[in-house]
C-alpha cells in the first residue's frame, strides 16, 4: 500500500514570496491533516479536511495560509506571503476516518524562509 | 485545554539497555493517547495507542506503554534498545478534532 506522498521535499524561498505544498493521501482515506513542525517542537495541527470539507482550521493563520482539497483527494497548502517564522517542516497526514485516530504521515516538506 | 509534556528533551542509552520515555498529559476527559517515532527526514510513524481497556499497551518494534490515570502519565518503555531505535519520539493526546503533540524526546543509542 502506497503511503502519503508529499512534494517538494525541500524548498528555500525569500520572505514575502509565495510557496505551495502538495499532498496525496493514502487511497480511500477520507480525512487529511496539515501540520506545521517547527524545529525542536512537536507537530501543530493547521487544518483538517473530511473529504473536501474543512473540519477544523482554527490554528491556520488565514491571513497568509490557505489550503484546499478539491475532489476530496489531493490537497495543497499555500503560504503567501511567507515570513521568516514560517520556516518549518510541513507534514501531511491522512486517516481512514476521523474516528479511527490512526493517522499516517508523509515525509514532510522542509521550508526555509530567508 | 489539553496539553502534553515530555520532560526529557534528550536521552542517551547504551545498546541493549532498557528505555523509558516519560509523557504527562492534561486533559478534561478520558484521553486518547499515542506514541509516534520520527526518524531523520521521515514522517511520524505510530508506535502504539491507548483508547480504553487494558492500561498496558503493546506496540510495534517491541515497545509498550502504560497508562496511569492517577499520575496523568503514558510512559513508553522498551526492555532492550537497538541502535536502530535512535530517533525522535513524540507523545500525543487527541480526540475527534484536535491532536496535541509533545515537544519530543530525542533518543541517542550508544554502541
Amino acid at each position: 500500500e502506497a503511503g502519503v506522498a508529499q512534494s517538494p521535499r525541500y524548498k528555500i524561498i525569500e520572505k514575502r514570496q509565495s510557496v505551495a505544498f502538495w499532498c496525496n493521501p493514502i487511497s480511500g482515506h477520507a480525512t487529511l491533516y496539515w501540520y506545521q513542525q517547527i524545529l525542536g517542537q512537536g507537530p501543530k495541527l493547521l487544518i483538517q479536511f473530511q473529504n473536501n470539507g474543512v473540519v477544523d482550521d482554527s490554528q491556520l493563520p488565514k491571513d497568509r495560509f490557505s489550503a484546499e482539497r478539491l475532489k476530496g483527494v489531493d490537497s495543497t497548502l499555500k503560504i503567501q506571503p511567507a515570513k521568516l517564522e514560517d520556516s518549518a517542516v510541513y507534514l501531511c497526514a491522512s486517516s481512514l476516518a476521523r474516528v479511527t485516530y490512526e493517522q499516517y504521515f508523509g515525509p514532510g516538506t522542509r521550508l526555509t524562509v530567508t | 485545554a489539553q496539553s502534553v509534556t515530555q520532560p526529557d528533551i534528550h536521552i542517551t542509552v547504551s545498546e541493549g539497555a532498557s528505555l523509558e520515555l516519560r509523557c504527562n498529559y492534561s486533559y478534561g476527559a478520558t484521553p486518547y493517547l499515542f506514541w509516534y517515532v520520527q526518524s531523520p527526514g521521515q514522517g511520524l510513524q505510530l508506535l502504539l495507542k491507548y483508547f480504553s481497556g487494558d492500561t498496558l499497551v503493546q506496540g510495534i518494534k517491541g515497545f509498550e506503554a502504560e497508562f496511569k490515570r492517577s499520575q496523568s502519565s503514558f510512559n513508553l518503555r522498551k526492555p532492550s534498545v537497538h541502535w536502530s531505535d535512535a530517533a525522535e519520539y513524540f507523545c500525543a493526546v487527541g480526540n475527534n478534532n484536535d491532536m496535541r503533540f509533545g515537544a519530543g524526546t530525542r533518543l541517542t543509542v550508544k554502541p
